[in-house]
């Protein structure tokens, strides 16, 4: 199946401070969806994304897909202690499977 | 409001024995996703159905491992025989079709001993 790259693994920030994760594939998705685990909870889904360039905003997170349709990023500013938990961006879900990156994991300091 | 469904939530198991975990998606979801998930990393995909056909087994260890879902409804993954290192949690997961939002059950923690 389709493979992604997620950066950083661990990110550490003071609270209020802004918090982005990366996902990059070496072949053109045809979408992206971004997943939040809280610790000890599951996946939950936050947003999908098809177009070229496509952007779009959910309160403190920005989420773009680039041009070339073959990275992906989501962005949250001023970050809470409510946003603690590991971010997955995921590809696929055709004949691929829907498979996850490794994920970033936030975490927050008061 | 609709979950996804698995049990049981917890089991432990000695190694070289069969242990099977049960999942029902939301209703009217025509696909399906078993994912092991090791504490700290991401979803690892073993399995996804569409309706009762597989789509994607390519990641599920077939000398041990198996899935159905008969009737396109609801999923049995069996693991035959247990080692340690399938200790994980596994986690359902159903969507409406492909490439639509995934819901996720609360997963079953499997420990092997």
């Amino acid at each position: 199946g389709q493979q992604v790259m997620q950066i950083p693994q661990y990110q550490h920030v003071q609270e209020g401070e802004d918090f982005t994760t990366y996902c990059n594939s070496s072949t053109t998705l045809s979408n992206i969806q971004w997943y939040k685990q809280r610790p000890g909870g599951h996946p939950v889904f936050l947003i999908q994304l098809v177009k070229s360039g496509e952007v779009k905003k959910q309160k403190r997170l920005t989420f773009q897909f680039g041009e070339a349709k073959k990275n992906s990023s989501l962005h949250i500013t001023a970050t809470q202690t409510t946003d603690v938990g590991t971010y997955f961006c995921a590809v696929g879900g055709g004949a691929d499977g829907l498979t996850f990156g490794k994920g970033t994991h936030l975490i927050i300091q008061p | 409001e609709a979950e996804v469904a698995q049990s049981p939530r917890y089991k432990i198991t000695e190694k070289s024995q069969a242990v099977a975990f049960w999942c029902d998606p939301i209703s009217g979801h025509a696909t399906l996703y078993w994912y092991r998930q090791i504490l700290g990393q991401g979803p690892e995909l073993l399995v996804q159905f569409q309706d009762e056909s597989v789509v994607d087994d390519s990641q599920l260890p077939k000398d041990r491992f198996s899935a159905e879902r008969l009737k396109g409804v609801d999923s049995t993954l069996k693991i035959q025989p247990a080692e340690l290192g399938d200790s994980a949690m596994y986690l359902c997961a159903s969507s409406v079709q492909v490439n639509t939002e995934a819901f996720f059950g609360q997963g079953t923690r499997l420990t092997v001993v």
